[in-house]
């Protein structure tokens, strides 16, 4: 059974930083992209980024480019999003997904990031 | 990178159908088959219902179909049961590896 579970977020200032990470598990983790997407307090879905298999290319929703950095380590079967620069409107419960096919196959139950002072 | 544009709110008895639209542009929804449609009951993670337009994974009854015409893609609900009342939102690929969510549309079985 495929398992995603994400950890990491918190309470932050503004300006803060914050590393998520999410542990996968049921399948082979370095044969799929992955991407991380956010949802604001009763708002819709955003996709924020994703990572080749092999970490090598790395796309960025433009809101996020400059400030938040997607890493993977396939030994460990890990995926990342280092949130530097935070800002109020980055407040979302964010989600890890597995991507298959080009759409999003399997989620994990999302961690809650909280910017404020 | 403007989000998809989905009606708030689609509404129906238990039985009926319901169709949601999901409009976008030629680079997004008119250009590639990759159109995804997601559930999401309250507090939950969403989950895959339908990918490439109109092919539903395993596991997802056959009630939930998908289709696409020029820039606007739908998800049809057949026989409605109290269930699929959740929010939808359609995804579709918007070239550069990068993607783009719709708006949401709240579904209420009356």
């Amino acid at each position: 059974e495929v398992q995603l579970v994400e950890s990491g977020g918190g309470l932050v200032q503004p300006g803060g930083s914050l590393r998520l990470s999410c542990a996968a598990s049921g399948f082979t983790f370095s044969s799929y992209w992955m991407s991380w997407v956010r949802q604001a307090p009763g708002k819709g879905l955003e996709w924020v980024a994703n990572i080749k298999q092999d970490g090598s290319e790395k796309y960025y929703v433009d809101s996020v480019k400059g400030r938040f950095t997607i890493s993977r380590d396939n030994a460990k079967n890990s995926l990342y999003l280092q949130m530097n620069s935070l800002r109020a409107e980055d407040t979302a419960v964010y989600y890890c997904a597995r991507e298959v096919l080009y759409s999003r196959g399997n989620w994990g139950q999302g961690t809650l990031v909280t910017v404020s002072s | 990178q403007s989000a998809l544009t989905q009606p708030r709110s689609v509404s129906g008895s238990p039985g009926q159908s319901v169709t949601i639209s999901c409009t976008g542009t030629s680079s997004d929804v008119g250009g590639y088959n990759y159109v995804s449609w997601y559930q999401q009951h309250p507090g939950k993670a969403p989950k895959l219902m339908i990918y490439d337009v109109s092919k539903r994974p395993s596991g997802v009854p056959d009630r939930f179909s998908g289709s696409k015409s020029g820039n606007t893609a739908s998800l049809t609900i057949s026989g409605l049961q109290a269930e699929d009342e959740a929010d939808y939102y359609c995804c579709s690929y918007a070239g550069s590896y990068r993607y783009v969510f719709g708006t949401g549309t709240k579904v209420t079985v009356l």
